[in-house]
């Protein structure tokens, strides 16, 4: 049992490429998120997605889009990077039972570098 | 949508000390309050949470109180050891909403 799972650790991209990073969890989670932390300013929700095939925006969702076309995966994508989406990125899953929120667990981050 | 505050944002005691964080939200709908510890390089994980049919919450050195009335909780951690120096967060939830919106988070560090 892995938990959350992030692809990859860390990457170094140049402005105006793109590139994928993969989120896989194998508890069998409903939710899941896309979270950026940066100093000073916490963890702040980019996208996220309460089922298969389902995604929504958070509070920071532009230059980022998203995919769950699996429960298990969940997407985000960079289509032109930019040097102010330099940060560490944390995937996230979480179910509720009975309507009772659980607790998120945490992938172990992407620290990504855009230069 | 949802605001969470919280203070301070840096927070140095000495081993044995109390230490309180504290949080404030803005959606009175928000009914899950959980905190995060995050050390250095590693991931957030849960240490406690809340709900809002509780008042408090305790878990050995870790206690957790939540005022509904002024939309406000706070994290208490008694005869802190060096190994809590890290990173808190608290965080706020609305299961109609399914979403977890955190605060900025607070340093704490614990000197011997």
């Amino acid at each position: 049992n892995a938990g959350v799972t992030q692809t990859p650790k860390f990457r170094v991209l140049k402005t105006g490429q793109s590139m994928t990073l993969l989120c896989a969890q194998d508890m069998n989670h409903e939710y899941m998120y896309w979270y950026r932390q940066d100093p000073g300013m916490g963890l702040r929700l980019i996208h996220y997605s309460v089922g298969e095939g389902t995604t929504a925006k958070g509070e920071v969702p532009d230059g980022y889009n998203v995919s769950r076309l699996k429960k298990q995966n969940f997407l985000l994508g960079l289509e032109s990077a930019a040097p102010s989406q330099t940060s560490v990125y944390f995937c996230a899953s979480s179910y509720s039972v009975g309507g009772e929120w659980t607790e998120a667990f945490f992938g172990q981050g992407t620290r990504l570098t855009v230069v | 949508g949802e605001n969470v505050e919280q203070h301070p944002s840096t927070l140095s005691v000495q081993e044995g000390d109390s230490a309180v964080i504290k949080c404030t939200y803005s959606d009175s709908a928000s009914n899950y309050f959980p905190w995060y510890k995050q050390e250095l390089g590693k991931r957030p994980q849960l240490i406690i949470d809340i709900r809002s049919n509780v008042g408090e919450k305790k878990d050995q050195r870790i206690a957790v109180t939540l005022n509904k009335t002024a939309k406000h909780f706070s994290l208490h951690i008694t005869e802190t050891q060096p190994e809590d120096s890290a990173v808190y967060f608290c965080a706020a939830s609305n299961t109609g909403f399914q979403k977890l919106v955190f605060g900025t988070g607070t340093r704490l560090l614990v000197s011997p």
